[in-house]
């Protein structure tokens, strides 16, 4: 079955400072890999996702992941943290080989930035 | 284009009533699907709604019913509400498929149905 784990409930950066927020996934074959964003009372936007092709994917605001298959990993990364970056990020899977049509997610991870 | 619209907003009930979420998009897509989000569980698929004319059950659809209107519409019943069933509801729709049968595309998401079941 498929899953998707997000090990920490909240990260702490310093407005500037690199930010990475964490996603393993466990799937029986190739997996479509999301991030998503979620700010308070709102529905989810989608940030980026990883279908096929290049490891690196970039995505809105400034936000990329990279597909790690051998960690099975898709990790949330941006190079310097803003305020507004504050939200419930989701990773959240798709396994095309048992189910297309029904994507996991995880539980969030929530990403505090302060000035 | 609105997206994804969603009504009510907000709605409480009593244990036993019933209430219908209605979801609407207008991006011409063929998938839609209805999600609950519950602190520190995530999103979790009630139902989905692969193409027009068909609807499947997901992670949690006990307690809940379906239907798919039209291309468009989506709605979600429940037909005796419980305690646990208070949640934040959400609707979605995704549009790409890949020649497999496959959503590959991002899902675009409704701001959300606000349930508490008293």
């Amino acid at each position: 079955a498929q899953s998707v784990a997000q090990p920490e409930d909240q990260v702490n950066v310093a407005e500037g400072n690199p930010l990475t927020v964490k996603c393993t996934y466990s799937v029986s074959g190739n997996p479509y890999l999301f991030w998503y964003v979620q700010y308070p009372n709102r529905g989810l936007q989608f940030l980026l996702k990883y279908i096929t092709g290049d490891n690196l994917v970039k995505g809105s605001y400034g936000f990329e992941a990279e597909f790690n298959k051998s960690q099975t990993s898709f990790h949330l990364k941006k190079p310097s943290a803003l305020v507004s970056d504050s939200a419930l990020y989701f990773c959240a899977v798709r396994d095309p080989a048992t189910g297309g049509f029904k994507t996991i997610f995880g539980a969030g991870t929530r990403l505090f930035v302060k000035a | 284009n609105a997206g994804v619209t969603q009504t009510p907003k907000f709605q409480v009930l009593k244990t036993g009533q019933s209430m219908t979420l209605q979801c609407a998009q207008d991006m011409n897509h063929n998938s839609m699907y209805w999600y609950r989000q519950d602190p520190g569980m995530g999103l979790r698929l009630i139902y989905y709604s692969a193409s027009e004319g068909t609807t499947d059950k997901g992670e949690v659809p006990n307690g809940y019913n379906v239907s798919r209107l039209n291309k468009r519409e989506f709605s979600l019943r429940l037909e005796s509400a419980a305690p646990s069933q208070t949640s934040v509801y959400f609707c979605a729709s995704s549009g790409l498929t890949s020649g497999r049968g496959i959503s590959t595309d991002t899902q675009y998401f409704g701001p959300g149905t606000r349930l508490t079941v008293l």
